[in-house]
């Protein structure tokens, strides 16, 4: 399975932006890039996913390099209720036998202050 | 209520017992699937069902560990003689049958065992 890089924790402030990076230098042309977050005393819960271009729901956006071999998730006005890990995951919908299970990495803790 | 649910939210056990989990998925999705989390860790896959078939269990569920889902609908994990380092976050998730879909994770059910 191809492998994603995140940064341990990272910090922000309430109302701010919060760009958070992931690399995945291996990224086959098939992998779809999927973010989840798990809040505190949670289950994970699903953000967005994107293969190549830039993608936007209610809750956050996704940046793809051009190579995709990073991608960035961006919350636009970080609140309270924004800090979780942050995990960034690829998918391969037509891999068969392994496509349906998530692989999860230790992800990105976010703080956010008041 | 229409989300994952998972009981009991907590567990407390002996070492040597025998405990049993149960998961409720959304009553339309025919994926489901157990993770478990230890602290600090992101979830790591244990098994799969689609719809009552269990179609993949993961190296680590070893012999003592048992998953079942006889109807297509409500899903149990038991553990049998449970150990220390069974102490973990068991957590459930389910989704429609669609290659890209999304995950959605319950609660879980924090073991402890003593």
């Amino acid at each position: 399975d191809a492998k994603t890089t995140q940064p341990n924790s990272m910090e922000s402030n309430e109302e701010e932006p919060v760009h958070l990076p992931c690399n995945h230098s291996t990224i086959s042309g098939t992998d779809y890039i999927h973010w989840y977050r798990q809040l505190p005393s949670q289950g994970p819960e699903y953000v967005i996913h994107g293969l190549t271009s830039n993608v936007n729901n209610r809750m956050a956006s996704l940046a793809i390099a051009e190579d995709r071999k990073s991608s960035t998730l961006i919350l636009h006005r970080a609140t309270l209720r924004d800090a979780a890990v942050y995990y960034c995951i690829l998918r391969d919908p037509g891999s068969g036998g392994s496509n349906y299970k998530l692989t999860f990495g230790k992800g990105t803790l976010l703080t956010v202050n008041p | 209520d229409t989300g994952v649910s998972q009981d009991p939210r907590h567990k407390i056990t002996k070492r040597g017992q025998n405990v049993t989990f149960r998961c409720d998925p959304i009553s339309e999705h025919n994926r489901l699937y157990w993770y478990r989390q230890t602290l600090g860790q992101g979830p790591e896959f244990l098994t799969y069902f689609q719809n009552e078939a269990q179609l993949e269990k993961s190296r680590l569920l070893s012999d003592r560990f048992s998953a079942e889902r006889p109807k297509g609908s409500f899903s149990t994990l038991e553990i049998q003689r449970t150990e220390q380092g069974d102490s973990a976050m068991y957590l459930c998730a389910s989704s429609p049958f669609d290659p890209y879909n999304e995950q959605f994770f319950g609660p879980g059910t924090r073991l402890t065992v003593l």
